[in-house]
């Protein structure tokens, strides 16, 4: 099971800042954050990711608590072209043989950049 | 440029036959990962694979199946056995290290 909590949806009018919050209290501290983005029927596009520093690069600014059990994703000046569905996903070690770095997706936050 | 190829981007199938959604990447990622999308839903892990020639069942793997016989290339088939086939699928790819997925553009399958 996807181990973060978003809010199903949120409006952020055109050039400003939009904050899409994200709720992991139960990260393990080897655990990363990451942040993807969904445009309608096209596949995520990675954004950021961060482990307990504030990130940040052309897209977007990572605020991660001290605590680490939450984060928020900063899209500083969002365009039209921002609206998605954006994921937010704790990275998860697979236990045995073979094991990667398998990411659980959620439903996300659906943001909708209003003109 | 290095990239993850899906095609086709639309299919349609008739019930009770096999169908098969190609999954290449030049990236040289050892791991590979074939995700389903339902409307309105997140994203299902159906198989994963970490290396050539084995590969792990995701929560939705019945009624799938898989193959790695290349690096570059993923394929999934979708059988008669999956009862609700209809779908947008997800191909990814990662390092064995790490870091983040890249994503294909997905291929819209539809049960006629």
């Amino acid at each position: 099971d996807a181990k973060t909590t978003q809010p199903p949806s949120m409006d952020c009018a055109e050039g400003r800042a939009a904050n899409l919050p994200c709720n992991h209290s139960t990260i393990s501290g080897n655990e990363y954050v990451y942040w993807y983005r969904q445009i309608h029927s096209q596949g995520p596009q990675y954004i950021i990711h961060g482990l307990k520093n504030n990130e940040t690069n052309e897209m977007a600014s990572l605020i991660i608590t001290e605590d680490r059990k939450s984060s928020t994703l900063i899209l500083p000046h969002a365009t039209l072209r921002d609206t998605a569905v954006y994921y937010c996903i704790v990275r998860v070690a697979l236990l045995g043989a073979n094991t990667g770095n398998q990411f659980y997706f959620g439903t996300g936050t659906s943001l909708t950049v209003i003109p | 440029d290095g990239g993850i190829t899906q095609s086709p981007k639309y299919l349609f199938r008739k019930e009770g036959q096999n169908v098969t959604l190609s999954c290449e990447q030049n990236l040289n990622h050892d791991a590979m990962y074939w995700y389903r999308q339902d409307p309105g839903q997140g994203l299902r892990l159906i198989y994963y694979s970490q290396i050539v020639n084995d590969f792990q069942k995701g929560d939705i793997a019945e009624g799938y199946s898989v193959s790695r016989e290349k690096k570059e290339s993923f394929p999934l088939t979708v059988t008669s056995a999956q009862k609700n086939p209809t779908a947008f699928y997800l191909c990814a790819s990662s390092t064995q290290t790490g870091g983040g997925y890249t994503f294909g553009s997905g291929t819209r399958l539809t049960v006629v």
